[in-house]
């Protein structure tokens, strides 16, 4: 069973376009997350929802537009895609643990994007 | 500006051997800290934790020692094995109930035959 999944799992496009990576979670967590790898393996959290809720914006382009419809699912869409886009971007989720604190996160197998 | 972890530096093991890879960060705030294992084309995979009220933690043939002290944190693994070739990163949470992690740059560990 697939825990935290995302698609496409490869996404090639052209500079300018929009495009969208859909993450779903089975796990019955209440907080998903999005992170951004670049090419040097660096992870950079961009994103948090929890119950359909934004609660960590990092400083991020706002061509970049997260939206969850459940506390399921978390998708990410992009605007005007440019070159420095190019990245792995992995979806994640967690859950309140003892003390009320969201700790542990369960990574999805990424999407390797690439801008041309 | 604070930062967890190095350069992503590389580790080369003999399978059998002990491993240790190394993490320093610099956040004195920073109370969980989280050891993941990234293979090749996947997602980052949990491997263990430890909170700051705890100075060592042992799971399955791997153990995290946390120095607040010099602010480092370690994780071994006992017993290398091909299949522990990886990129591991450490990550800290500063205290934010949310579970924002900041993570280091990783190290990439070869095990060698």
């Amino acid at each position: 069973d697939t825990a935290v999944s995302q698609t496409p799992k490869y996404l090639v496009t052209q500079m300018g376009n929009d495009k969208s990576i859909k993450c779903e979670q089975n796990l019955g967590h209440d907080t998903m997350y999005w992170y951004k790898q670049d090419s040097k393996k660096f992870l950079k959290i961009m994103f948090s929802y929890n119950n359909k809720e934004l609660i960590i914006n990092e400083t991020v382009p706002n061509r970049f537009s997260p939206k969850s419809p459940d506390k399921a699912h978390l998708n990410l869409h992009i605007n005007s895609l440019e070159l420095g886009d190019s990245a792995v971007y992995f979806c994640a989720s967690s859950q309140v643990g003892s003390g009320g604190r969201r700790e542990t996160q369960y990574f999805g197998p990424g999407t390797r994007l690439l801008v041309l | 500006g604070e930062s967890v972890g190095l350069h992503l530096p590389t580790l080369s093991v003999q399978e059998g051997d002990n491993s240790i890879i190394n993490c320093a960060y610099s956040n004195s705030a920073s109370d969980y800290f989280i050891w993941y294992k990234q293979e090749s084309g996947k997602g980052p995979q949990f491997i263990i934790d430890i909170r700051s009220n705890m100075d060592k933690r042992q799971g399955q043939r791997v153990t995290v020692l946390l120095n607040k002290t010099v602010k480092h944190l370690s994780l071994q693994i006992a017993a290398t094995q091909p299949g522990d070739s990886a990129v591991y990163f450490c990550a800290e949470n500063k205290g934010d109930s949310w579970g924002k992690l900041q993570f280091g740059a990783g190290t990439q560990v070869v095990v060698t035959p």
